[in-house]
């Protein structure tokens, strides 16, 4: 059965300190997909990135860097030099490639960023 | 471009009554999707459409939720008899194609006394 776990909860954090958002999934399909989004306080989920089952290589954005690692079934999210808009709720989720449809998320992770 | 918008944003109701949400998708998306996020249980699927299809309706949790998608735009969610376990903020996304990166409206929250 596909599952996504994100353990952490509530992660709290000092404006600049970095922070890792970790993800574990469960799938059977050799192929599907991962993503991150964030969802503000204004509630509207943003679509952050797409991962490929077949594509391990690690990505970077700006501040945002993503840990794919199929050995141990993570996809972590880093942070670097947070900032207070950084603040939302991150969601991972999986799609597999038989129901390419439906995104399976976990229950999320709230992050506070403080001045 | 519009992203995805839903009507209302919020809607408060009386336990019983029907409702009906409303998403517009991204023009030109072809694939469009519900979802429910509630306190409990998290982020689920409810059901997509494929232009004006829908090939799965298994993630609709009654016989009370029904959805339509006309002209392969423009959807409605409707809720019959709604009850307070209904209460939950209804999001919405489309996407190009269905294999594509799904883009998410603002929600409507639905609250039912």
């Amino acid at each position: 059965a596909q599952k996504v776990t994100q353990a952490q909860t509530e992660i709290s954090v000092v404006e600049k300190e970095d922070v890792t958002l970790d993800c574990v999934y469960e799938t059977r399909d050799t192929t599907y997909y991962l993503f991150w989004y964030k969802q503000p306080p204004s509630g509207e989920l943003v679509f952050l990135i797409r991962r490929n089952s077949f594509d391990e290589q690690n990505e970077i954005s700006g501040r945002y860097s993503w840990n794919f690692q199929k050995s141990t079934s993570s996809f972590n999210f880093t942070i670097t030099a947070s900032q207070v808009v950084d603040s939302a709720v991150y969601f991972c989720a999986l799609r597999e490639r038989d129901s390419s449809y439906k995104l399976i998320f976990g229950s999320g992770t709230r992050l506070l960023v403080r001045p | 471009g519009a992203g995805v918008s839903q009507s209302p944003s919020n809607k408060v109701t009386e336990k019983g009554k029907d409702v009906e949400l409303r998403c517009d998708p991204i023009s030109g998306h072809t694939a469009l999707y519900w979802y429910r996020q509630s306190l409990g249980q998290g982020l689920e699927f409810l059901i997509y459409f494929q232009g004006n299809s829908a090939p799965d309706k298994s993630g609709l949790p009654s016989d009370r939720f029904s959805a339509e998608r006309t002209g392969g735009s423009v959807s409605t969610l409707t809720i019959q008899r709604t009850q307070q376990e209904d209460s939950a903020v209804y999001l919405c996304a489309s996407s190009l194609e269905v294999s594509h990166e799904q883009f998410f409206g603002p929600g409507t929250r639905l609250t039912v006394l």
